[in-house]
Parts: C-alpha cells; sequence; structure tokens
C-alpha cells in the first residue's frame, strides 16, 4: 500500500488540552479511517470518513476528511489520561481496496 | 470485545518450531487480513482473503502460510522462521474488501 505521512510522530500534553494530529498522502484517497490503539491490544476504529468535507464527531473526537481528499485530520478535545495511546491514519487510495497506513502518533497525557 | 478473537496472545518458538496463528469473526464479515506489526513501523499487510480466497499476497517469505477454510477462519502457519519474524500479528475483517477493518488483539510472537 501506499504510505502515509503522519503528524506529529509523538505528542506529550497536560489533562484538559486539545490535541490535533494529520495525515497527508500524495494521491487521493476514497476513505480516511482513524484508530486507536492501546498497549497489548489491536486497533480500534474510531471514525470513518467517506466524503471530501465531511466531518465526523465520536464524542471528544472530530474528524474532517480533506477537501483535496489527500488529507484528513484528527481532533482531541479537553484531553483525559484515558486517551493515551497511539492514533493510527489509514485510507483506501482511489486505485486501491487495500489500506494504507501511517506511522502513528504516540499521546503522552499528563495529569 | 472486538468481534475479531486471536489465539494465542503470545507465542514464544524457537526457528525449528512449527505452530499456528487462529483468528475467529464473529462479524458476519466477508474479508480477513493478516497484518505484521514492527515498532516504529506502519502495519504491513501480508494476506487477503475475500469470501475464502486469497487475493492477495503481499510478497511474503513462504515460511508464513495462511488457510482460510471459511469467511468466519482465518489461520497463519508458521514454521522455520527468523528472529526478524518477532512481532505482533493483527488479525482484521471487513464487510468488503474496500469496507473498514476490524481488528483482533494480535498475536505477540517471539522468535528464540
Amino acid at each position: 500500500g501506499q504510505q502515509l505521512n503522519q503528524s506529529p510522530q509523538s505528542m506529550f500534553i497536560q489533562e484538559g488540552e486539545d490535541v490535533s494530529m494529520n495525515c497527508t498522502s500524495s494521491s487521493i484517497f476514497n476513505t480516511w479511517l482513524w484508530y486507536k490503539q492501546e498497549p497489548g491490544e489491536g486497533p480500534v476504529l474510531l471514525i470513518a470518513l467517506y466524503k471530501a468535507g465531511e466531518l465526523t464527531s465520536n464524542g471528544r473526537l472530530t474528524a474532517q476528511f480533506g477537501i483535496t481528499r489527500k488529507d484528513s485530520f484528527l481532533n482531541i478535545s479537553a484531553s483525559i489520561p484515558s486517551d493515551v495511546g497511539i492514533y493510527f491514519c489509514a485510507g483506501h487510495p482511489s486505485n486501491d481496496y487495500k489500506l494504507s497506513f501511517g506511522a502513528g502518533t504516540t499521546v503522552t497525557v499528563r495529569a | 470485545e472486538t468481534g475479531v478473537t486471536q489465539t494465542p496472545r503470545h507465542l514464544v518458538m524457537g526457528m525449528t518450531n512449527k505452530k499456528s496463528l487462529k483468528c475467529e469473526q464473529h462479524l458476519g464479515h466477508n474479508a480477513m487480513y493478516w497484518y505484521k506489526q514492527s515498532a516504529k513501523k506502519p502495519l504491513e499487510l501480508m494476506f487477503v482473503y475475500n469470501f475464502k480466497e486469497q487475493t492477495e499476497n503481499n510478497s511474503v517469505p513462504s515460511r508464513f502460510s495462511p488457510e482460510c477454510p471459511n469467511s468466519s477462519h482465518l489461520f497463519l502457519h508458521l514454521h522455520t522462521l527468523q528472529p526478524e519474524d518477532s512481532a505482533l500479528y493483527l488479525c482484521a475483517s471487513s464487510q468488503d474488501r474496500g469496507q473498514p477493518q476490524h481488528f483482533g488483539d494480535g498475536t505477540r510472537l517471539s522468535i528464540l
């Protein structure tokens, strides 16, 4: 699959702060997905996006499908200790059914 | 409960052993996948099955042999593995190819 550029690689935040991360690709994607992985577990699907410009929320999480179809971002508002983990972006390129993944953003929350 | 169950959760084996990883999905999905997850690297797709038929082999060495007896079960047979094969092996399923995938909790494999 095509590699996605996910940033930042890691972030250390204070409890209560907002978090923002993004993912970019060099080609057009049909879907964007955001997953969270905690230690000892597999990735869990947080949000799925299907249309350019789509903005979707899941509790304190909000994600958007970029207008150009080449990027997506994930925001976490008012972070809490259980937000720690690795967040992965993933997506289906327009010409492929296989998922491409970013390398992940590791979030650490300080109380 | 993720809907995708993997066993065992941990496996330690020597390079000459033969073992199998098992995955079962309870979601009624038609496609199943094996991924390898190594530290600091994106997930690497290994195999894809759609309606029990293998549709993708991502240049995986023959020491990894998948088997999909039905749409709900997927196995990964291992033999003569190398130390660099130590990783987390994740199984996933989706309604169809191109749909969001749901992952199991993985098997942590260590090769001695």
